[in-house]
């Protein structure tokens, strides 16, 4: 069972358009993190969102917690050809399992000159 | 500082050989994780470490074995490799596990054949 959904799995998009990308769980998260992975490297940290209903910004990318904790959204503004990556976002369960970080399966954005 | 190192960077293994992953960081973190990519699935933690001489399972642990004699390594074991444990493998490791961020080494690309 995958906890965390995220979509589109693959955009393609041109440079300058705007794109959101979705992270959905049935389940409640203490906390939920957005990472960014280029090809041969492993994921860097792009953001932490805590508090339901919390928004983060960071330059052109602006990050939403859903009020229940339960969801999250990326949202990117006027995309440049060097947002090109695999964004991850990962939940931390609360209660037993907390320990471990589950991540969705990625979206896959190409943003084209 | 070097951050998360692993080594080796790729490696091609016959079925039922074995080989150690090695992964070591210069943070002075105590939480270091082993986690699996496969195409298309997201990250997948295999083994974890809250500290040295403390490892517990993750979700996929099934073939694998780990230990942690010191804060700065901690090795992958890949006992009797089966094609199913064909991934790219990374390291990460953290301040602690709560909003912290994980910090991920540039990964191992395993296939077994």
């Amino acid at each position: 069972t995958q906890l965390l959904e995220q979509s589109p799995q693959f955009l393609s998009i041109q440079e300058g358009e705007n794109l959101t990308v979705y992270c959905n769980s049935s389940s409640v998260f203490s906390s939920l993190q957005w990472y960014r992975q280029e090809p041969g490297e492993g994921p860097v940290l792009l953001v932490t969102v805590v508090t339901g209903g919390e928004v983060k910004k960071l330059k052109r990318l602006t990050f939403q917690f859903g009020d229940a904790r339960k969801d999250s959204s990326l949202h990117i503004t006027a995309a440049q050809p060097g947002d090109t990556g695999l964004y991850l976002c990962a939940g931390r369960r609360t209660g037993a399992g907390s320990y471990q970080l589950t991540f969705g399966k990625g979206t896959k954005l190409s943003v084209i000159p | 500082n070097a951050g998360v190192t692993q080594t080796p960077k790729f490696r091609i293994l016959k079925i039922g050989q074995s080989m150690t992953l090695q992964c070591a960081q210069d943070m002075n973190h105590n939480y270091m994780y082993w986690y699996r990519q496969d195409p298309g699935m997201g990250l997948k933690l295999i083994y974890y470490s809250v500290g040295a001489g403390i490892t517990d399972k993750g979700e996929v642990p099934n073939g694998y074995n780990v230990s942690r004699s010191t804060t700065e390594d901690f090795p992958l074991r890949l006992e009797l490799a089966a094609p199913s444990q064909t991934s790219v493998y990374f390291c990460a490791s953290s301040y602690s596990f709560r909003e912290s961020e994980q910090y991920f080494g540039p990964g191992t690309r395993l296939t077994v054949t």
